[in-house]
C-alpha cells in the first residue's frame, strides 16, 4: 500500500516560494503522483500530477527524484488565497481500491 | 456546466434511519467516487465506479451500498445510519480511473444522532 507522508503544517508569508514534500517509499512502478488542493467546507481541487522528473503548469511545478521514494510540490509566490490543506497521492488505475488520501499539509500563508 | 452535483448539502439523521445521497455528473465521465471526511482527516474512498455497470469496494465500504444508476449518476446508500458513519461525503468524477484529474462536488454534511 503506497502510503504517504506529508508535513502536518507549514507556514509561509505572501510572496514566499513554499515547497512541500511528500514521502511515499513503497509507491509502484506503475502509480502516479497527484497533488490535490483543499479550502474549508469545499470538495479537493486538482492542482498537478506527474510520473517522475518536473511537470509544470500555470498554477505549481512538481519534482520527481529519480528513485521516485519522494515528492516536492512547489507553489511560487503565494498569497493569501493559497492557504489551504495540500494533498499527497500515490496510486494508479488498476489499484484505485488503494487510493490513499491521508491528512495532508495544512499551509498558512501570512500577510 | 454544473460539473459534480451533490443532494442533500445537509442532513440529520437518527441511528437506524436510512437515506440515500445522490451525486450527478455533466462531463461525461467515466469514472465516479465516493469519499468520507472526518473532522481534521483526510479524505477515505468508500466506493467506487470504475464505468458504468461497474462498482468496487474502496478503503471503507462497511455499513455502505453505491447503485450507477446511469453514466451520470452514482448514489450513496446508508441502509442503517450509525454515529460512526457523522461525516462530510464527497463525490468525484474522472475521465478515466485516476490518471485523469477527479472533479469534486460541494460535499454533503451528514450527522447520525
Amino acid at each position: 500500500l503506497a502510503k504517504t507522508t506529508q508535513p502536518i503544517s507549514m507556514d509561509s508569508y505572501e510572496g514566499q516560494e513554499v515547497n512541500i514534500t511528500c514521502s511515499h517509499n513503497n509507491i509502484a512502478t506503475n502509480d502516479y503522483i497527484t497533488w490535490y488542493q483543499q479550502f474549508p467546507s469545499q470538495g479537493p481541487r486538482f492542482i498537478i500530477q506527474g510520473y517522475k522528473t518536473k511537470v509544470t503548469n500555470e498554477v505549481a511545478s512538481l519534482f520527481i527524484p529519480a528513485d521516485r521514494k519522494s515528492s516536492t510540490l512547489s507553489l511560487p509566490r503565494v498569497s493569501l488565497s493559497d492557504t489551504a490543506v495540500y494533498y499527497c497521492l500515490v496510486g494508479r488505475g488498476s489499484t484505485l481500491g488503494r487510493l490513499y488520501f491521508g491528512r495532508g499539509t495544512q499551509l498558512t500563508v501570512w500577510p | 456546466n454544473a460539473g459534480v452535483t451533490q443532494t442533500p448539502k445537509f442532513q440529520v439523521l437518527k441511528t437506524g434511519q436510512s437515506m440515500t445521497l445522490q451525486c450527478a455528473q455533466d462531463m461525461n465521465h467515466n469514472s465516479m467516487y465516493w469519499y468520507r471526511q472526518d473532522p481534521g482527516m483526510g479524505l477515505r474512498l468508500i466506493y467506487y465506479s470504475a464505468s458504468e455497470g461497474t462498482t468496487d469496494k474502496g478503503e471503507v465500504p462497511n455499513g455502505y451500498n453505491v447503485s450507477r444508476l446511469n453514466k451520470r449518476e452514482f448514489s450513496l446508500r446508508l441502509e442503517s445510519a450509525a454515529p460512526s458513519q457523522t461525516s462530510v461525503y464527497f463525490c468525484a468524477s474522472s475521465e478515466a480511473i485516476l490518471r485523469d484529474e477527479q472533479f469534486f462536488g460541494p460535499g454533503t454534511r451528514l450527522t447520525v444522532l
